[in-house]
Order: structure tokens, then sequence, then C-alpha cells
């Protein structure tokens, strides 16, 4: 079973403020199959990105993934008040079981 | 656009078995995969097992000698049933479209285990 480790745990930044976060496999994901989520309190996680890269339907154009092998950001390239959240990657090239790792959460500074 | 809705129990007690239903609106269960997911408060995603519409599953092995995953395409449901719960067991439970990524989610309802 792959093993994600998302960094850092917390990130305290401004609205208009750039957020890069970090996912580390325990080995490499096969084909790049990994996503993000975004998940605010009470609700669903909400998919952003597939396949490392891609962006999910109605994903605003902020929001880009990159990476391959065991090392995969997220970026948010200006926060908006709505990005307030806590995002989750998810690796699925090696499962099952497909695995998600712990969360970052990312809290107006 | 697909809408997914979760039912069951909120209450189950230990020992006993948890059995969630999930139903399908707005498209057609045949064609794609479903999923389960669950949340225990406060903490991290677990995937708990998918099935196809034709019936066939995968299960997480840490949960596999417990777990069910059905479906009934004539109602457009798919359910889970999770046996000898203890209090690990209380989570928010999702159910998902997918197998690998998952683009459409239920809102999720909170299952308690308690006597």
């Amino acid at each position: 079973e792959i093993v994600l480790t998302q960094s850092p745990a917390t990130l305290s930044l401004s609205p208009g403020e750039r957020a890069t976060l970090s996912c580390g496999a325990s080995q490499s994901i096969r084909s790049s199959y990994l996503a993000w989520y975004q998940q605010k309190p009470g609700l669903a996680p909400r998919l952003l990105i597939y396949d490392a890269s891609s962006r999910a339907t109605g994903i605003p154009d902020r929001f880009s993934g990159s990476g391959s092998g065991t090392d995969f950001t997220l970026t948010i390239s200006r926060l908006e008040p709505e990005d307030f959240a806590v995002y989750y990657c998810q690796q699925y090239g090696n499962s099952p079981p497909t695995t998600f790792g712990g969360g970052t959460k990312v809290e107006i500074k | 656009q697909v809408q997914l809705q979760e039912s069951g129990p909120g209450l189950v007690k230990p020992s006993e078995t948890l059995s969630l239903t999930c139903t399908v609106s707005g498209g057609s269960i045949s064609g794609s995969y479903w999923s389960w997911i669950r949340q225990p408060p406060g903490k991290g995603l677990e995937w708990i097992g998918y099935i196809y519409y034709s019936g066939n599953t995968a299960y997480n092995p840490s949960l596999k000698s417990r777990v069910t995953i059905s479906v009934d395409t004539s109602k457009n449901q798919y359910s889970l049933r999770l046996s000898s719960v203890t209090a690990a067991d209380t989570a928010v439970y999702y159910c998902a479209r997918g197998g690998w990524s998952f683009d459409f989610w239920g809102r999720g309802t909170l299952v308690t285990v308690s006597s």
C-alpha cells in the first residue's frame, strides 16, 4: 500500500497569495495517477485535479497540479476567500487500495 | 448532473452490521464504478471499496473480511454492509462515483457505533 505524506499540515496565507501544497509518495505512482480534492467543513470532498495535472470539470484555472513519480504539487495561483479549506491528495496508480494523504489545511493568515 | 444520496441508520451497536444504501439520480448506475469512502470525525479519508455496475468488486484489504458491496441496477442503487463493527468504525460514510478518482459524491451520512 502506498503511503502519501502531505506538507505542510497547515498553510497560513492571505487572500491573493500563492499556495503551494506538496504530496509525497512512499513509492513511485504509476502513470501519475494522482488526484487532489478540496474539502470544506461539513461538506463532501470536491475533485479538483486528476491524473496529476488535469483539471476536473468546472474547476478554475487558478488551480494547477504537477509532478510525477513520488513528488506532486498542487498550486493555487491567487487565493480567493472560498479557497480556504482542507486539501487531500489521492493515488490510484497502485490500487486497490487507493489511498489518501493526511491533508493540508489552508487557513487565513 | 449526477447526484448521490446515502441512507441508513445513524446509530449501530457494537458487533452488529452497518448497512447503507446509495441512491443515484440524474444518470444511470450502468457503465460506471461506484465507491464507498469513510471519514472518522476530524480525520482523513479511507476508501472502503468499489463495485462495477456488472457486480465486480474490490475492497480495501484492511476491511475486506468485513465488507460487502452490492448493486441493484433496477433501482439505481448500491449498498454497503460492514459487519462486526466497533467504535473505530464511527465515521461519515460517503458514496462516490468512480473506482479510482471520484468526481461525484454524496453529502455523507454520519454513522455512530455505540451501545
